[in-house]
């Protein structure tokens, strides 16, 4: 029930392309969605999330997309850049109560750009 | 606006040992979350503080303890280190258990020896 799986485990793409990471979730009382980018030796920085009430956020390069009947979402990187490479983790949690926004992460992608 | 720290950055130990680590929250932000990653995984709950007490906690046993100050800052206490301790620790600071976003701090990477 807490489980979120992410997918691919790596990804090579070269630069100018689409990046494409996916997770799916089994626990339907999430409702917070965010993707996290973590460069090696520093903590994960908040890039983009959504709330199941959308099925599409952007921002810039990057976009969220968001099946609530599928309990999927994914994130998309447009033009990618050599900069973006990094390891990117979904997550997933719930807003209020005794344990709130506990995030449950996936098990991470690691991206490289290739120039 | 303060980001979120935390110290040590680096710490070394000897199994059995006793560890504090610190964390110091984005400015305003009221609740301290902690989070272990061992290497090549992703971050894995231990607990949360709101307002100086614990809540929720994740499946870690009690030698993983926390405390929250009045300004908010945090500790993580761990006890009778292991050698699977050997991870990096996370703090991740919000602004209330009713808001979403949670802003990591750069870790404290913890080698148990």
């Amino acid at each position: 029930q807490q489980q979120v799986k992410q997918s691919p485990q790596s990804l090579i793409v070269q630069k100018g392309g689409i990046s494409i990471i996916n997770c799916a979730y089994e626990n339907t009382a999430f409702d917070y969605f965010p993707w996290y980018q973590q460069f090696p030796g520093k903590g994960p920085a908040l890039l983009i999330a959504i709330r199941p009430d959308v099925s599409e956020k952007k921002e810039g390069r990057f976009t969220i997309s968001f099946n609530k009947s599928a309990k999927q979402f994914s994130l998309h990187i447009m033009d990618s850049q050599p900069g973006d490479s990094a390891t990117y983790f979904c997550a997933a949690s719930k807003r209020g109560g005794v344990g709130a926004q506990k995030l449950v992460f996936g098990q991470g992608t690691r991206l490289t750009i290739n120039p | 606006e303060t980001g979120v720290t935390q110290s040590p950055t680096h710490l070394i130990k000897t199994r059995g040992q006793q560890v504090t680590l610190r964390c110091s929250s984005q400015s305003g932000h009221n609740t301290v979350s902690w989070y272990q990653q061992a290497l090549g995984q992703g971050p894995q709950f231990i607990f949360q503080y709101y307002r100086e007490e614990e809540n929720g906690r994740g499946n870690f046993p009690p030698r993983f303890s926390g405390l929250q100050f009045p300004n908010y800052s945090s500790e993580l206490n761990v006890n009778a280190l292991e050698l699977d301790d050997s991870a990096l620790y996370l703090c991740a600071s919000s602004s209330g258990t009713s808001s979403y976003e949670q802003y990591f701090g750069p870790g404290t990477r913890l080698t148990v020896t």
